[in-house]
């Protein structure tokens, strides 16, 4: 069974620009989640989509937005970049129903802000 | 609101010794609990996860776990340290709540490493 696969693999952007990012979760999961992590604060949850749907949202500003395909395949989008907005970028899948699943994260994005 | 507090941002162990990494959480209902594993340039990998069954839980690469109430802690343990377990480690929680599963809160990780 493939992973969670996430594309690209690196990406370097300069300030204003935007970029978007890709996750194609484990087939079946119905759940994809989005985090950021950079060494000064960590893992910290963007978003949640579930069949379509944001579920759950973190605190984050507008800027940073996503979208789930009816495939499950998502997508999340980083509008006039900053230069704190460079950090890996992590998609992760679940069930998403019924007793808990487990997260299965992908190698992420690791986006550069020059 | 749920909070994790990983102690030690930096362990070094002999291979061969007992690993520990400790975790307390924070959190005003019954919550469930992971550890996840990290190798450079790649994402999260789970270890095991603790959702109100066994208080012991047993994960993979002969990791495992003890959730207690009392302590509000889930430290993690390994009998014999590997070369190959030198990683970062970190320890997060969820609740289940209106459905919504997909809210790991993480701690900010322990780098293990382990000398040979």
């Amino acid at each position: 069974k493939a992973g969670v696969t996430q594309t690209p693999r690196y990406l370097i952007k300069t300030r204003g620009q935007q970029v978007t990012l890709s996750c194609s979760p484990i087939s079946g999961h119905r759940s994809v989640s989005w985090y950021q992590q950079t060494p000064g604060q960590g893992l910290q949850f963007l978003f949640e989509y579930f069949s379509e749907t944001q579920r759950n949202k973190g605190n984050f500003p507008g800027r940073f937005s996503g979208r789930q395909f009816s495939n499950s395949r998502s997508e999340m989008n980083v509008s006039t970049l900053e230069l704190g907005d460079s950090a890996l970028y992590l998609c992760a899948s679940s069930n998403g129903t019924g007793e808990w699943s487990a997260q299965h994260f992908g190698d992420g994005t690791r986006l550069s802000i020059l | 609101a749920q909070s994790v507090t990983q102690l030690g941002s930096h362990v070094s162990v002999s291979e061969g010794a007992l690993v520990l990494l400790r975790c307390n959480y924070s959190s005003s209902v019954p919550p469930y609990l992971f550890w996840y594993v990290q190798y450079p340039n790649q994402g999260l990998q789970l270890l095991l996860k603790y959702t109100s069954a066994a208080t012991l839980v047993k994960g993979i690469n002969g990791f495992e776990a003890e959730f207690k109430k009392s302590e509000t802690s889930f430290h993690l343990t390994k009998p014999s340290a590997h070369m190959r377990d030198a990683a970062e480690y970190f320890c997060a929680v969820t609740q289940k709540y209106g459905g919504s599963q997909g809210n790991l809160i993480f701690g900010k990780g322990t780098k293990l490493s382990v000398k040979p």
